[in-house]
This record gives C-alpha cells, sequence and structure tokens, in this order.
C-alpha cells in the first residue's frame, strides 16, 4: 500500500542551526512529492514541490528539498532556522493509483525553535 | 489572486445539531477536497468535488457530505454531530486534480468543537 512516513514526530534545533526533516515514500513508481507548512490554528501552506528534473527542489522562506530515488525520500532542509520556522511541517505525495489521483500526506514533524 | 477562503473560521455545537463550512476556491480553480484534522487521526481525505461532481470519497461515514456549486464554492454539512467530529476542516482547491502534476492550496480552515 502507498504511504508517507515522517519518522521524527518532534525535533528541536537551535536558533541559527540547520534543518533536515525526513520524509519517506512507500510507491511503486516516482510520485509527485510537496512540502507544506502549518503554522498553530492554520491552514497548510506549500512550501515546495517536485515533479520530475532537477532532483534539488528550492522552495520559498529558504527551504529546500531533495528527491532521492534510490532511497524514496524527499528531505527537507534549511541551513539556518529562525524562530518563525517553528511550526507542523508536512510531507505529501500525489499518485495515480485505480485511475484515481489523489494525496497522501505524513503525519507531521513539529519543529521547535530554541532562542 | 486571492487564496482558498473558508467559513466560518470557527463553530462551536452540541451532539446531534448539524453543521455547514463552506469553502470558496481560488478564481479558476475548479476541484475543491476537504480533509479532516485530528491529534490522534492527522490529515485524513474527506472527498473531492469537480465541476458540481464528487470525484473522490474517503472513508467517511454517510454523516458527511458536501456539495458544489457552479462557481466552484463548496460545502460540506455534517448531520447528528458526534463529539469525535470536533477537528480542523480544511479545504483545498487546485486547478484541475485529476492531472498526477496538479497542486493543492489550503485555506485556513473551519475550527468545529462539538460539546
Amino acid at each position: 500500500a502507498q504511504s508517507v512516513t515522517q519518522p521524527d514526530i518532534h525535533i528541536t534545533v537551535s536558533e541559527g542551526a540547520s534543518l533536515e526533516l525526513r520524509c519517506n515514500y512507500s510507491y511503486g513508481a516516482t510520485p509527485y512529492l510537496f512540502w507544506y507548512v502549518q503554522s498553530p490554528g492554520q491552514g497548510l501552506q506549500l512550501l515546495l514541490k517536485y515533479f520530475s528534473g532537477d532532483t534539488l527542489v528550492q522552495g520559498i522562506k529558504g527551504f529546500e528539498a531533495e528527491f532521492k530515488r534510490s532511497q524514496s525520500s524527499f528531505n527537507l532542509r534549511k541551513p539556518s532556522v529562525h524562530w518563525s520556522d517553528a511550526a507542523e511541517y508536512f510531507c505529501a505525495v500525489g499518485l495515480t493509483t485505480s485511475g484515481t489521483y489523489k494525496y497522501i500526506f505524513g503525519t507531521g514533524t513539529r519543529l521547535k525553535v530554541l532562542a | 489572486k486571492a487564496g482558498v477562503t473558508q467559513t466560518p473560521r470557527y463553530l462551536i455545537k452540541t451532539r446531534g445539531q448539524q453543521v455547514t463550512l463552506s469553502c470558496s476556491p481560488i478564481s479558476g480553480h475548479r476541484s475543491v477536497s476537504w480533509y479532516q484534522q485530528t491529534p490522534g487521526q492527522g490529515l485524513q481525505f474527506l472527498f473531492e468535488y469537480f465541476s458540481e461532481t464528487q470525484r473522490n470519497k474517503g472513508n467517511f461515514p454517510g454523516r458527511f457530505s458536501g456539495r458544489q456549486f457552479s462557481n466552484s464554492r463548496s460545502e460540506m454539512n455534517v448531520s447528528t454531530l458526534e463529539l469525535g467530529d470536533s477537528a480542523l476542516y480544511l479545504c483545498a482547491s487546485s486547478y484541475n486534480r485529476r492531472t498526477s502534476t496538479d497542486t493543492q492550496y489550503f485555506g485556513p480552515g473551519t475550527r468545529l468543537t462539538v460539546l
């Protein structure tokens, strides 16, 4: 069955430190990959997406993600975290199954930033 | 271009009542999807509408229903509310969710509390 795994439920980093959030997927083909961020009480904001081409994708707010086919991963990175990055981050895949296109979301990683 | 809007933002109901939530998609978007987000279950897909027709449906009881109007605005209805229906209900719109490269954009959500 198709699935998305975000193995880290919580991550705490200090402001200015680098960040990597992990995302692994299970799917027979290459899905379309997304990262969203959700601030408390808010909806999801699209950070970046990967459909094809260059496997390193740049997004908003200084985030980037790298698609690694061999590892079925799409990890999100940021070189220097700001306090305003504290939020919950969701990885999602878009895939076609039985002729239907659908999104599958990971369970999210909650990021805490220490001053 | 205005984003996805959802009304109301907050709602308090009692068990047994029914509720209607509204979603206005981004101009030009024809697909509207609804999700339920709870701390225990994460993001769960409810249903998707495209051109006034329900195209996909998640695993929710029949108490959850929706519809889409000719201007692509969508409503979801929950009848006979239960305590477990307390959640953040998110609406997402996209141009045409049938294509694999489609991207969903989310609204701020409606926070429903059932007492």
